[in-house]
């Protein structure tokens, strides 16, 4: 099966800082790799799809790169409300694997 | 608009049952399946499998086969985890995900429902 593997694995970034958050894969997936914000307490979000499509109603501050096996997700700008666990996720083909996650918090 | 409204939480003794339910509105439900993900406390997000809301045909992951059962009810649009024999090990949230057919990721989420499992 493909492994997924973010990392780091915990960030601490002040609020107007560019954040970068990597996922790699064991394997090449293409292009179908997702990115989801949980943010604490919350049911995971949808934030990114096919690897650098911003997911409808997702602020324009977050955005995605990569294809194969190597990805990033990208904060331009680290807003409080941010504060979260992300998380990448393989899903073309079973087992549909996520990252471990990354927890991302205000410094 | 689309919802997925999962039933409430539950605390069980060990090797007790446990049914999750997840009801599905807003969305022709046979057309898109539907994946149960597994957190537990503090710990990550766990894909358990998926069924097919056309045909009922359950897929389960690796660590999730035997005790694990997916099923459906479409007259009511709702799909059904259950899960026997339950262990301290089984005490998470469980979540169910609506997937597409074409582009599998997973854009609508249920609540989740905790199941807790304790003597």
């Amino acid at each position: 099966d493909i492994q997924m593997t973010q990392s780091p694995s915990s960030l601490s970034a002040s609020v107007g800082d560019r954040v970068t958050i990597t996922c790699r894969a064991s394997q090449g997936i293409s292009n179908y790799l997702a990115w989801y914000q949980q943010k604490p307490g919350k049911v995971p979000k949808l934030l990114i799809y096919a690897a650098s499509t911003l997911q409808s109603g997702v602020p324009s501050r977050f955005s995605a790169s990569g294809s194969g096996t190597d990805f990033t997700l990208t904060i331009s700008s680290l807003q409080p409300e941010d504060v979260a666990t992300y998380y990448c996720q393989k899903y073309y083909t079973a087992p549909r694997t996520f990252g471990q996650g990354t927890r991302l918090e205000i410094k | 608009q689309v919802q997925l409204v999962q039933s409430g939480s539950e605390l069980k003794r060990p090797g007790a049952s446990v049914k999750v339910s997840c009801k599905a509105s807003g969305y022709s439900f046979i057309n898109f399946a539907m994946n149960w993900v597994r957190q537990a406390p503090g710990q990550g997000l766990e894909w358990m499998g998926w069924i097919n809301t056309d045909t009922g045909n359950p897929t389960y992951a690796q660590g999730f086969t035997g005790r694990f059962v997916f099923s459906l009810d479409t007259s009511v649009s709702t799909a059904y985890l259950q899960i026997s024999g339950l262990t301290a090990d089984d005490t998470a949230v469980y979540y169910c995900a609506r997937s597409d057919w074409e582009e599998k990721y997973f854009d609508y989420w249920g609540q989740g429902s905790l199941v807790t499992v304790s003597s």
